[in-house]
Order: structure tokens, then C-alpha cells, then sequence
């Protein structure tokens, strides 16, 4: 079955460090990946996806990911971790036309 | 950039009745909406996906006489829950497929959180 795995349930980071959220993906053919991060009691807002091109991918509020084939992984990083960033992180593939998610990863960042 | 709408985001309501949450796409048209319910704590799980002008397709184990979708214009796609029970109670969340050709993504409505007493 095409999926994507967040191995951990949790990443706890101190404001100013950089964070990592991993995703790893087992799909056939060439996958088309996204993280989306949910704030408390609200649906999801996008932040980046990889479709083809360079396997490091810009994206919104500072976030960006490496798509790396070999590893079959997709992590998500940021290179200075800010409170606000404190959120559940979703990993997702497209599957057909639908999206398919990853458990989730609570940040939890500290200042 | 492309905006979803949901209404409204929260509902509660009584045993035995139905209740109706609407997905609009504010800017951009939605042959495809997606209806996800999610438990606390966990992921989303995809309901059923909303096609405009037809019927819509129920994910395996989603019971489609309780859990009506209806995707009538290309805005707009309702789910109403029928004879709702507290184990329905739950957030749910709606998505429209924006773009074109192989590089097109989702964007999501602000979840409704229903509370059936």
C-alpha cells in the first residue's frame, strides 16, 4: 500500500535551534509529497509539496524539506525554530487523486 | 492564493437529529472535494470523495445513508450527518482540490467540531 510514516510522535526543540520532522514514503512510481501543519481546533495549512525538480523544496513560514530518493524520505526543517512554530505536523502522498496522511508529529518548541 | 471555506465550526445538537456542514471554495472552482473526520490525537481519515454532479465515493467502512454528500455546484459540497449519535461527535474536515494538470494540490476549510448530546 502507498503510504508515508512520521516515526515520531513528538519532536520537543529549544526556540532558536533548528528542528527536523521526518517522513518517510513507500510508494510506487514517483511520488507526489506535502506537509500540511494544523494549529489547535483548525483545519490544515499548506506548507510545501514535491512534485519533480530539485529535491530541496522552499515553503511557507521559513519551512522547507529535502526529498530524498535513496532514503525514501521526506523531512520537513526549519533552520531556527520559533514558539509559534509549535504545532501537529502531517506528511501526506498523493494517491490518485487523494491524499493520504501520516500519523502526525506534535512540535512542541520552548523558549 | 486559494481560499476554503467552512461553516460552521462548531455544531452542537441533539441525539436523533441531522446536521449539515458546507465546504465552499471561495475563489477557485472544485470538481473535487474531500470530507475527512478526525479523532483527537490523531490523523485524518478520508470519508468519501465529493464529486461535482455525481455521486459521491465512500471510503470502505463509511456508511453513505448516514454520512450524505452532496457536490451540486462547483463551489460547494455539503455533508450532513444523519440521525446523529454521540459517537459521531467528531472534527471534520473538508478539502477542495485546486489546479491543474499533474501539479495540482488540496487546500483545506477550518474543520467543524460536532458535539452530539
Amino acid at each position: 500500500a502507498q503510504s508515508v510514516a512520521q516515526p515520531e510522535d513528538q519532536v520537543n526543540v529549544a526556540e532558536g535551534n533548528p528542528l527536523t520532522v521526518k517522513c518517510t514514503y513507500s510508494v510506487s512510481g514517483n511520488p507526489y509529497l506535502f506537509w500540511y501543519v494544523q494549529y489547535p481546533n483548525r483545519g490544515l495549512q499548506f506548507l510545501l509539496k514535491y512534485i519533480t525538480g530539485d529535491n530541496l523544496v522552499k515553503g511557507s513560514y521559513g519551512f522547507e524539506a529535502e526529498f530524498n530518493k535513496s532514503q525514501t524520505s521526506f523531512h520537513l526543517k526549519k533552520p531556527s525554530a520559533l514558539v509559534s512554530d509549535s504545532a501537529l505536523y502531517f506528511c501526506a502522498v498523493r494517491v490518485g487523486r487523494k491524499l493520504v496522511f501520516g500519523a502526525g508529529t506534535i512540535l512542541r518548541v520552548k523558549s | 492564493g486559494a481560499v476554503v471555506s467552512q461553516h460552521p465550526s462548531r455544531v452542537i445538537c441533539k441525539s436523533g437529529t441531522s446536521v449539515k456542514i458546507e465546504c465552499r471554495s471561495l475563489d477557485f472552482q472544485a470538481t473535487t472535494m474531500f470530507w475527512y473526520r478526525q479523532f483527537p490525537k490523531q490523523s485524518l481519515m478520508l470519508m468519501a470523495t465529493s464529486n461535482e454532479g455525481s455521486k459521491a465515493t465512500y471510503e470502505q467502512g463509511v456508511e453513505k445513508d448516514k454520512f450524505l454528500i452532496n457536490h451540486a455546484s462547483l463551489t460547494l459540497s455539503t455533508l450532513t450527518v444523519t440521525s446523529a449519535h454521540p459517537e459521531d461527535s467528531s472534527f471534520y474536515i473538508c478539502s477542495a482540490r485546486e489546479g491543474d494538470g499533474a501539479n495540482y494540490g488540496y487546500t483545506f476549510g477550518s474543520g467543524t467540531r460536532l458535539t452530539v448530546v
